[in-house]
């Protein structure tokens, strides 16, 4: 059965420096990646995913991802931090098939001005 | 393009009541899912549809949960009776089919049993 581990609780940064937020995987197969964000009160918002392709997959709101088949991670980064940038981030795997998406127990990102 | 609708947003209700959340995926999607989130928690599948069969109920608890998808459009999940751990965040989501897609979530409905 596939899971996702987000080590990470709680990740705080200062506005303006770089991102990341872990996110190590187990899957029988090929893996098939996720991250979404979750604002308060609101549903999980799709971020980007990596199916094929090149290990760097770029998504909305300047959001990129770094695919590592050896470490089984997919760590979501960003260049520059915004304090918008502050929500609930969710990592997400799954494989070939029919399974549904597994979910990480969340990391919460705080960005401070 | 409109996107996955649930009602209601929020919902009271005394434990041993029963309670009904609706979802209406997005136009022409063939999967739906029904995800719980517990606070703290990342979402756990509760039932995956394709079209209007059942998929993956593994994690339902059926004793007191059930859901529906007639005519493979809207889906109704129903709890009775309910507990005080069934308070949680009910999520729907769909796509427009099994495998590589991403999910589109719902906003959700904040289920709390008092």
């Amino acid at each position: 059965a596939q899971s996702v581990a987000q080590p990470e609780d709680q990740v705080n940064v200062a506005e303006g420096n770089p991102l990341t937020v872990k996110c190590t995987y187990s899957v029988s197969g090929n893996p098939y990646l996720f991250w979404y964000v979750q604002y308060p009160n609101r549903g999980l918002q799709f971020l980007l995913k990596y199916i094929t392709g090149d290990n760097l997959v770029k998504g909305s709101y300047g959001f990129e991802a770094e695919f590592n088949k050896s470490q089984t991670s997919f760590h979501l980064k960003k260049p520059s931090a915004l304090v918008s940038d502050s929500a609930l981030y969710f990592c997400a795997v799954r494989d070939l098939g029919n399974t549904p998406l597994v979910f990480g127990k969340g990391t919460r990102l705080s960005v401070i001005a | 393009e409109a996107g996955v609708a649930q009602s209601p947003r929020y919902k009271i209700i005394e434990k041993r009541q029963s309670v009904a959340f609706w979802c209406n995926p997005i136009s022409g999607h063939a999967t739906l899912y029904w995800y719980q989130q517990i606070l703290g928690q990342g979402p756990k599948l509760l039932i995956q549809f394709q079209n209007n069969g059942v998929v993956d109920d593994s994690q339902l608890p059926k004793d007191r949960f059930s859901a529906e998808r007639l005519k493979g459009v809207d889906s109704t999940l129903k709890i009775q009776p309910a507990k005080l751990e069934d308070s949680a965040v009910y999520l729907c989501a769909s796509s427009p089919e099994m495998g590589f897609t991403e999910a589109f979530f719902g906003q959700g409905t904040r289920l709390t049993v008092v």
